[in-house]
Protein backbone atom coordinates (compact mmCIF):
# COMPACT_ATOMS: atom_id res chain seq x y z
CA UNK A 1 0.00 0.00 0.00
CA UNK A 2 1.10 3.66 0.32
CA UNK A 3 2.29 5.81 2.93
CA UNK A 4 3.00 9.15 4.02
CA UNK A 5 4.43 9.30 7.41
CA UNK A 6 5.30 12.26 9.51
CA UNK A 7 5.10 13.10 13.01
CA UNK A 8 1.89 13.99 14.59
CA UNK A 9 2.95 17.26 16.78
CA UNK A 10 6.27 19.04 17.11
CA UNK A 11 6.83 22.29 19.00
CA UNK A 12 9.00 25.24 18.71
CA UNK A 13 10.50 27.99 19.97
CA UNK A 14 9.54 31.68 18.15
CA UNK A 15 12.89 32.87 16.28
CA UNK A 16 14.26 28.60 16.15
CA UNK A 17 14.73 27.14 13.28
CA UNK A 18 12.37 23.68 13.03
CA UNK A 19 12.48 20.26 10.71
CA UNK A 20 9.50 18.87 9.99
CA UNK A 21 10.39 15.05 8.21
CA UNK A 22 8.29 13.15 5.75
CA UNK A 23 8.79 10.01 5.01
CA UNK A 24 6.76 7.54 1.85
CA UNK A 25 6.36 4.76 0.40
CA UNK A 26 4.19 5.05 -2.61
CA UNK A 27 3.76 3.55 -6.07
CA UNK A 28 5.86 5.64 -8.47
CA UNK A 29 7.07 9.27 -7.40
CA UNK A 30 5.82 12.25 -9.98
CA UNK A 31 6.78 15.03 -7.23
CA UNK A 32 6.48 16.02 -3.44
CA UNK A 33 4.76 18.94 -2.33
CA UNK A 34 4.01 20.84 1.51
CA UNK A 35 1.51 22.32 2.19
CA UNK A 36 0.24 24.41 5.22
CA UNK A 37 -2.85 24.87 7.04
CA UNK A 38 -3.86 27.11 9.35
CA UNK A 39 -6.35 25.93 12.19
CA UNK A 40 -9.93 26.09 10.71
CA UNK A 41 -8.21 27.40 7.09
CA UNK A 42 -7.85 25.81 3.56
CA UNK A 43 -4.42 24.08 3.28
CA UNK A 44 -2.17 26.27 0.96
CA UNK A 45 0.88 24.89 -1.48
CA UNK A 46 4.27 25.27 -0.46
CA UNK A 47 6.93 23.95 -2.20
CA UNK A 48 7.49 21.28 -4.55
CA UNK A 49 10.10 19.22 -4.93
CA UNK A 50 10.46 16.41 -7.90
CA UNK A 51 14.16 16.30 -7.72
CA UNK A 52 17.00 15.58 -5.18
CA UNK A 53 18.28 17.86 -3.26
CA UNK A 54 16.86 21.57 -1.53
CA UNK A 55 14.86 24.36 -2.69
CA UNK A 56 14.95 27.74 -0.75
CA UNK A 57 12.22 29.95 -0.63
CA UNK A 58 12.73 32.72 1.88
CA UNK A 59 12.20 31.28 5.70
CA UNK A 60 11.46 27.87 4.46
CA UNK A 61 13.51 25.32 2.13
CA UNK A 62 12.28 21.75 1.50
CA UNK A 63 14.94 18.87 1.03
CA UNK A 64 14.36 15.37 -1.24
CA UNK A 65 15.82 12.35 -1.36
CA UNK A 66 14.02 10.14 -4.17
CA UNK A 67 16.50 7.06 -3.03
CA UNK A 68 15.81 7.13 0.71
CA UNK A 69 11.59 8.47 0.68
CA UNK A 70 12.38 10.81 2.47
CA UNK A 71 11.63 14.64 2.61
CA UNK A 72 12.05 17.61 5.00
CA UNK A 73 10.54 20.58 5.82
CA UNK A 74 12.66 23.68 7.27
CA UNK A 75 11.36 26.37 8.65
CA UNK A 76 13.81 29.32 9.89
CA UNK A 77 13.68 32.22 12.18
CA UNK A 78 10.20 30.79 13.57
CA UNK A 79 7.66 33.25 13.67
CA UNK A 80 4.11 33.03 16.03
CA UNK A 81 2.08 32.96 12.68
CA UNK A 82 4.03 30.01 11.38
CA UNK A 83 1.94 27.46 13.77
CA UNK A 84 -0.03 25.80 11.85
CA UNK A 85 -0.68 22.01 10.28
CA UNK A 86 2.29 21.28 7.70
CA UNK A 87 1.15 18.33 5.05
CA UNK A 88 3.61 16.17 2.66
CA UNK A 89 1.88 14.67 -0.18
CA UNK A 90 3.40 12.60 -2.71
CA UNK A 91 2.24 12.26 -6.10
CA UNK A 92 2.35 8.73 -7.35
CA UNK A 93 2.69 7.10 -11.21
CA UNK A 94 -1.01 7.86 -11.35
CA UNK A 95 -0.63 11.46 -10.99
CA UNK A 96 -2.93 11.24 -8.07
CA UNK A 97 -1.63 12.76 -4.57
CA UNK A 98 -1.08 11.27 -1.34
CA UNK A 99 -1.57 12.40 1.54
CA UNK A 100 -0.16 12.43 5.12
CA UNK A 101 -2.11 13.16 7.92
CA UNK A 102 -0.04 16.64 9.04
CA UNK A 103 2.39 17.87 11.44
CA UNK A 104 0.60 20.40 14.21
CA UNK A 105 3.03 23.14 14.66
CA UNK A 106 3.36 25.08 17.70
CA UNK A 107 5.05 27.80 18.03
CA UNK A 108 5.62 29.14 22.12
CA UNK A 109 6.94 32.34 22.50
CA UNK B 1 -10.85 38.40 -5.03
CA UNK B 2 -10.24 35.38 -7.33
CA UNK B 3 -10.03 31.68 -5.78
CA UNK B 4 -12.79 29.06 -4.99
CA UNK B 5 -15.84 29.61 -3.15
CA UNK B 6 -17.46 26.47 -1.00
CA UNK B 7 -21.19 26.35 0.22
CA UNK B 8 -22.35 26.48 3.09
CA UNK B 9 -19.53 27.21 5.46
CA UNK B 10 -21.26 24.88 7.78
CA UNK B 11 -24.12 22.32 7.83
CA UNK B 12 -25.73 19.73 10.44
CA UNK B 13 -28.01 17.46 8.31
CA UNK B 14 -30.06 14.71 9.77
CA UNK B 15 -28.97 11.09 8.40
CA UNK B 16 -31.19 9.94 4.94
CA UNK B 17 -31.28 13.50 3.83
CA UNK B 18 -29.64 14.80 0.29
CA UNK B 19 -27.49 17.81 0.73
CA UNK B 20 -25.44 19.45 -2.14
CA UNK B 21 -22.17 21.27 -1.58
CA UNK B 22 -21.53 23.72 -3.64
CA UNK B 23 -17.86 24.95 -5.60
CA UNK B 24 -17.24 27.67 -7.85
CA UNK B 25 -14.55 28.71 -9.18
CA UNK B 26 -13.12 31.87 -11.13
CA UNK B 27 -9.92 31.00 -11.71
CA UNK B 28 -10.52 29.36 -15.35
CA UNK B 29 -8.85 25.74 -13.89
CA UNK B 30 -9.09 22.85 -15.82
CA UNK B 31 -8.91 20.41 -13.07
CA UNK B 32 -10.76 20.37 -9.92
CA UNK B 33 -11.46 17.87 -6.82
CA UNK B 34 -13.79 17.17 -3.69
CA UNK B 35 -11.40 16.31 -0.85
CA UNK B 36 -12.67 15.54 2.76
CA UNK B 37 -10.61 15.94 5.74
CA UNK B 38 -11.16 14.00 8.75
CA UNK B 39 -9.00 14.15 12.06
CA UNK B 40 -5.93 12.16 12.00
CA UNK B 41 -5.63 11.31 8.42
CA UNK B 42 -4.61 12.77 5.37
CA UNK B 43 -7.08 14.47 2.80
CA UNK B 44 -8.87 11.86 0.83
CA UNK B 45 -10.46 12.38 -2.68
CA UNK B 46 -13.70 11.99 -3.39
CA UNK B 47 -13.75 13.27 -7.01
CA UNK B 48 -12.34 14.82 -9.85
CA UNK B 49 -12.84 16.46 -12.70
CA UNK B 50 -10.29 17.08 -15.35
CA UNK B 51 -12.01 18.97 -17.55
CA UNK B 52 -15.78 20.47 -18.04
CA UNK B 53 -17.86 17.01 -19.04
CA UNK B 54 -15.85 14.80 -16.87
CA UNK B 55 -15.84 13.38 -14.11
CA UNK B 56 -13.91 10.65 -11.87
CA UNK B 57 -13.93 8.71 -9.13
CA UNK B 58 -10.98 9.07 -5.96
CA UNK B 59 -10.39 7.31 -3.32
CA UNK B 60 -13.45 7.32 -1.47
CA UNK B 61 -16.45 7.93 -4.04
CA UNK B 62 -19.21 5.83 -2.55
CA UNK B 63 -22.00 8.04 -1.15
CA UNK B 64 -21.32 10.83 -3.24
CA UNK B 65 -21.81 12.20 -6.68
CA UNK B 66 -20.94 14.67 -8.89
CA UNK B 67 -21.00 16.97 -11.92
CA UNK B 68 -19.10 19.26 -14.15
CA UNK B 69 -21.67 21.19 -16.79
CA UNK B 70 -19.33 23.94 -16.93
CA UNK B 71 -15.51 24.91 -16.22
CA UNK B 72 -16.57 26.79 -13.32
CA UNK B 73 -18.80 24.90 -10.95
CA UNK B 74 -18.34 21.52 -9.52
CA UNK B 75 -20.87 20.48 -6.90
CA UNK B 76 -20.87 17.56 -4.66
CA UNK B 77 -23.74 15.58 -4.02
CA UNK B 78 -24.52 13.44 -0.34
CA UNK B 79 -27.60 11.21 -1.94
CA UNK B 80 -28.58 10.05 1.58
CA UNK B 81 -26.37 11.29 3.88
CA UNK B 82 -24.84 8.90 6.93
CA UNK B 83 -22.78 9.91 10.07
CA UNK B 84 -19.49 8.81 8.38
CA UNK B 85 -19.84 11.63 6.49
CA UNK B 86 -18.87 13.97 8.90
CA UNK B 87 -16.29 15.39 7.85
CA UNK B 88 -14.63 18.88 6.19
CA UNK B 89 -14.88 19.08 3.10
CA UNK B 90 -12.30 20.77 0.79
CA UNK B 91 -13.09 21.71 -2.95
CA UNK B 92 -9.93 22.29 -5.20
CA UNK B 93 -8.79 23.34 -8.72
CA UNK B 94 -5.70 23.08 -10.63
CA UNK B 95 -4.65 24.62 -13.53
CA UNK B 96 -4.66 21.42 -15.56
CA UNK B 97 -5.19 17.67 -14.57
CA UNK B 98 -1.22 17.03 -15.41
CA UNK B 99 -0.57 19.84 -12.62
CA UNK B 100 -2.41 18.09 -9.80
CA UNK B 101 0.40 18.90 -7.50
CA UNK B 102 -0.60 22.26 -6.64
CA UNK B 103 -3.85 22.73 -6.04
CA UNK B 104 -6.02 25.86 -4.69
CA UNK B 105 -8.48 25.29 -2.38
CA UNK B 106 -11.59 26.66 -1.10
CA UNK B 107 -12.50 27.48 2.78
CA UNK B 108 -13.95 24.11 3.38
CA UNK B 109 -17.67 22.86 4.53
CA UNK B 110 -18.19 21.10 7.84
CA UNK B 111 -20.54 18.84 7.50
CA UNK B 112 -22.19 17.49 10.58
CA UNK B 113 -24.86 14.23 9.74
CA UNK B 114 -26.91 13.10 13.05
Amino acid sequence: GQNIDQPTEMTATEGAIVQINCTYQTSGFNGLFWYQQHAGEAPTFLSYNVLDGLEEKGRFSSFLSRSKGYSYLLLKELQMKDSASYLCAVMDSNYQLIWGAGTKLIIKP
Amino acid sequence: IAGITQAPTSQILAAGRRMTLRCTQDMRHNAMYWYRQDLGLGLRLIHYSNTAGTTGKGEVPDGYSVSRANTDDFPLTLASAVPSQTSVYFCASSTTAANTGELFFGEGSRLTVL
